[in-house]
């Protein structure tokens, strides 16, 4: 079974630093992984995704992930956090075949101080 | 924009009764997905659906059952409520197809107090 694993309960960095968030996990096959953001009192919304091809991927307002398969690795990465950025970050993974469903990881709070 | 609405954003319920959660989408999604979300947890799946009349349990389905009528709508029952039941619950959709790369897109939640 697959399952996602996030190390860091919270992430905090200066506003103008870069900022990181670990995601590790595990899956029969080549997976497919996401992050998804939650902002206070909303739903998930989709950042962005790693399907086939490049290992560094671009998403949503200026976040980025690098994909790693020896080390079964997907952090999100962004060159310069902003205080809006401070929001719940949940890291997901699913098989690449099948109808599998998708399996969280617990989430990391990253906070952005001014 | 295309949208996950549930109709209830806050709700407090007593131990026994029971409770509907309502989730519609406009996007004419095939797949439609109950999880909730927990401190420390994440979010687990609760039940998931791919096309109408059609369920699948996932991991934690005890004291759920679902409801799929229509392909927008795709109601949570909890037949009756225990205080364990408290949380936040998330519905999703997704479209359908061979690949398994589509994206969820969420609702905005339903707090669920259970006293």
């Amino acid at each position: 079974a697959q399952s996602v694993a996030q190390p860091e309960d919270q992430v905090n960095v200066a506003e103008g630093n870069p900022l990181t968030v670990k995601c590790t996990y595990s899956v029969s096959g080549n997976p497919y992984l996401f992050w998804y953001v939650q902002y206070p009192n909303r739903g998930l919304q989709f950042l962005l995704k790693y399907i086939t091809g490049d290992n560094l991927v671009k998403g949503s307002y200026g976040f980025e992930a690098e994909f790693n398969k020896s080390q079964t690795s997907f952090h999100l990465k962004k060159p310069s956090a902003l205080v809006s950025d401070s929001a719940l970050y949940f890291c997901a993974v699913r098989p690449g075949t099948g109808f599998q469903k998708l399996v969280f990881g617990t989430g990391t709070r990253l906070l952005v101080s001014p | 924009d295309v949208k996950v609405t549930q109709s209830s954003r806050y709700l407090v319920k007593r131990t026994g009764e029971k409770v509907f959660l309502e989730c519609v989408q406009d996007m004419d999604h095939e797949n439609m997905f109950w999880y909730r979300q927990d401190p420390g947890l994440g979010l687990r799946l609760i039940y998931f659906s791919y096309d109408v009349k059609m369920k699948e349990k996932g991991d934690i389905p005890e004291g759920y059952s679902v409801s799929r009528e229509k392909k927008e709508r795709f109601s949570l029952i909890l037949e009756s409520a225990s205080t364990n039941q408290t949380s936040m619950y998330l519905c999703a959709s997704s479209l359908s197809g061979p690949s398994g790369a589509n994206v969820l897109t969420f609702g905005a939640g339903s707090r669920l107090t259970v006293l």
